[in-house]
């Protein structure tokens, strides 16, 4: 079975300040990862994922995550915070091989401070 | 390609009713899943369908039910609504298993119980 924690349900950071989201999972065989972000009153929007490819991950918005196998964990960053980032953050995992469902981290709620 | 769209986005019941949700994955999409957010529980998976096969299943009692047809279009049911079932209903498809691709999400129907 996999889980996965995302630490702080919370963060502020202020405008132009690096963002870091932290996301540590659990699993038993080598994981596909991912970060959907959910803006207030819609439906969840893939920012990047991992799979097994490059472990460094670029995605959309200026995002990026990095696949630490001996840490077991994928942190979202992005080098300068913009306004727009606000929004709750998710990482979710499952197994390789398809007939997996995926589980999601609880979520943190960005707050960019102008 | 138009996105994921559900039907209704938000709904009203009494306690003791049932509901019926709908979901329209993108085209050629196979796969459908369901998830449950709440505040204090966050995203739940719920089940996913394949081809008109349940796939997978979460930690949800029997009033949860899903199909979904041919043309892939899903349907959610709950029968004898609790207090405990108010949540954003959130739909999401993929082209492949859910566990093998990312999923693309609809905005969700908003379901208050009374």
């Amino acid at each position: 079975a996999q889980s996965v924690t995302q630490l702080g349900s919370h963060v502020s950071v202020s405008e132009g300040a690096l963002v870091l989201l932290r996301c540590n999972y659990s699993s038993s065989v080598p994981p596909y990862l991912f970060w959907y972000v959910q803006y207030p009153n819609q439906g969840l929007q893939l920012l990047l994922k991992y799979t097994s490819a490059a472990t460094l991950v670029k995605g959309i918005n200026g995002f990026e995550a990095e696949f630490k196998k001996s840490e077991t964990s994928f942190h979202l960053t992005k080098p300068s915070a913009h306004m727009s980032d606000a929004a709750e953050y998710f990482c979710a995992v499952t197994l390789s091989g398809g007939y997996q469902k995926v589980t999601f981290g609880t979520g943190t709620k960005l707050q960019v401070i102008p | 390609k138009a996105g994921v769209t559900q039907t209704p986005r938000y709904l009203i019941k009494t306690r003791g009713q049932q509901v019926t949700l709908s979901c329209s994955p993108i085209s050629g999409h196979r796969s459908v899943s369901w998830y449950q957010q709440t505040p204090g529980q966050g995203l739940q998976f719920l089940f996913e369908y394949f081809s008109e096969t349940q796939r997978n299943k979460g930690n949800f009692p029997g009033r949860f039910s899903g199909r979904q047809f041919s043309n892939s279009r899903s349907e959610m049911n709950v029968s004898t609504l609790e207090l405990g079932d108010s949540a954003l209903y959130l739909c999401a498809s993929s082209p492949r298993l859910a566990g093998d691709h990312e999923q693309y999400f609809g905005p969700g129907t908003r379901l208050t119980v009374t």
